[in-house]
């Protein structure tokens, strides 16, 4: 079954650290991942997919299909980070139904 | 542009209750979806819609009814309300089918059923 799975619940870091949030996935089709995130009082929204191979606000993520894992990485954390952090896998139905991981809060510190 | 709306952002219920959680966006979006999300579960799909009249059930759906009349609107309803559905429940749409779009989140509503 297809299973999405977020290791942190929190990951504590100082600002100008390096960050990486874990993410791996299980599902038998070809995978397509994104990171979704929540800042406090403001919606869920789409921060990066691996489709588009691009880097949003200092973060990238690489799939890595033999490790099965999408991880977030960010070279330098900055405060404005600290947020909510959802990975999420589409499945390949020919639309979108997300299966969401339980969540990584990444808390960045002065 | 308001995106996506939902109502009400809070409501409380008692057990055996029914009511209907509003959705609507002015997007034009296809694809509407109800998630719940409850703590350490992450988000889960309970109904979604791939254009008016067209509903089909998510991982989750017992408990719950939606309908398509509309592009715009994706009510969730709520049958006889339970403990167990106490829940912060969001909406989300997306532009087309393709399982690349982006979704784009309601705010969401904080629902308490005693």
């Amino acid at each position: 079954a297809q299973r999405v799975t977020q290791p942190e619940k929190l990951l504590s870091v100082f600002k100008g650290a390096p960050v990486e949030l874990k993410c791996n996935y299980s599902y038998s089709g070809s995978p397509e991942l994104f990171w979704y995130v929540q800042y406090s009082r403001q919606r869920l929204q789409l921060l990066l997919r691996h489709i588009s191979r691009e880097s949003i606000k200092g973060f990238t993520a690489d799939l890595n299909k033999g490790e099965t894992s999408f991880h977030l990485k960010k070279p330098f954390a900055q405060e404005e980070d600290s947020a909510m952090y959802y990975c999420a896998l589409s499945l390949n139905t020919g639309f979108q139904k997300l299966v969401f991981g339980t969540g990584t809060r990444l808390l960045v510190s002065p | 542009n308001a995106g996506v709306t939902q109502t009400p952002k809070f409501q409380v219920l008692k057990t055996g209750q029914s009511m209907t959680l509003q959705c609507a966006q002015d997007m034009n979006h296809e694809y509407m979806s109800w998630y719940r999300q409850d703590p350490g579960m992450g988000l889960r799909l309970i109904h979604y819609s791939v254009g008016a009249g067209i509903t089909d059930q998510g991982e989750v759906p017992n408990g719950y009814n939606v309908s398509r009349s509309t592009t715009e609107d994706f009510p969730l309803r709520l049958l006889s309300a339970a403990p167990s559905q106490t829940s912060v429940y969001f909406c989300a749409s997306a532009a087309g089918l393709s399982s690349y779009n982006e979704q784009f989140f309601g705010p969401g509503t904080r629902l308490t059923v005693l």
